[in-house]
């Protein structure tokens, strides 16, 4: 039973066009998403963060936006550029698991390819 | 600073043996946690620590894996007997406490191929 799921395993995007990946999720008592970017033979990566009390967050060329009544996040990136190219992953936590809060559920990924 | 650091980066081995992965956290991050990478199941969490004490390891397979701390600068993840179904990816995290949804820092993960 997946509790995140990014159901586009793959996105290609023009040099300079805006990127957007989605993050559906089931489980009502996350409260904290995460993106994450991985590049080949490295570790995933941090890269925004948005608390459920927030509906945007932005970092430079990053967005991530919230819909919590949709259960769902994406994550746009403009301008895109050929560096962004990579697997990023969309992770979800909830403050109401105790000890477990600082778990996080992680989507198998979508790969982003930015085309020069 | 140094990051996330995991030994080896690749080990390959025969069916039966027993393998033992490293890892040494950022220092003064009292989360440690092991995740394991495949291409059907994704990133699931295996096993993760709080100041050196295990707090859930329901994500763990099997009584085949065991993972230790024995202090705050190293942890092992050891399967024994391998088998070719544990062939994956390796990741390693470490985070500081203070806040829900702090940041996990990655290893570049070990890739385990059992023959």
């Amino acid at each position: 039973d997946q509790q995140v799921k990014q159901n586009s395993p793959s996105l290609s995007v023009q040099e300079g066009r805006i990127s957007i990946l989605n993050c559906d999720y089931t489980n009502s008592m996350f409260d904290y998403f995460l993106w994450y970017k991985k590049y080949p033979a490295e570790g995933p990566t941090f890269l925004i963060s948005i608390s459920s009390i927030k509906d945007k967050n932005e970092d430079g060329r990053f967005t991530v936006f919230l819909n919590k009544s949709a259960k769902h996040l994406s994550l746009h990136i403009v301008p895109s550029q050929p560096g962004d190219s990579a697997v990023y992953f969309c992770a979800a936590s909830s403050s109401y698991s105790g000890a477990g809060s600082y778990q996080l559920t992680f989507g198998k990924g979508t790969k982003l390819s930015v085309i020069p | 600073d140094a990051g996330v650091i995991q030994s080896p980066r690749h080990e390959v081995t025969e069916m039966g043996q027993e393998v033992t992965l490293r890892c040494k956290p950022i220092s003064g991050h009292d989360y440690l946690f092991w995740y394991r990478q495949t291409m059907m199941r994704g990133l699931e969490l295996l096993i993760y620590f709080n100041n050196n004490v295990p707090i859930d390891d329901s994500g763990m397979p099997e009584d085949r894996f065991s993972a230790k701390m024995p202090n705050a600068s190293f942890s092992t993840l050891k399967i024994q007997p391998s088998e070719p179904r544990d062939s994956a990816v390796y990741f390693c995290a470490s985070s500081f406490k203070t806040v829900q949804g702090q940041p996990q820092h990655f290893g570049d993960g070990t890739r385990l191929s059992i023959l």
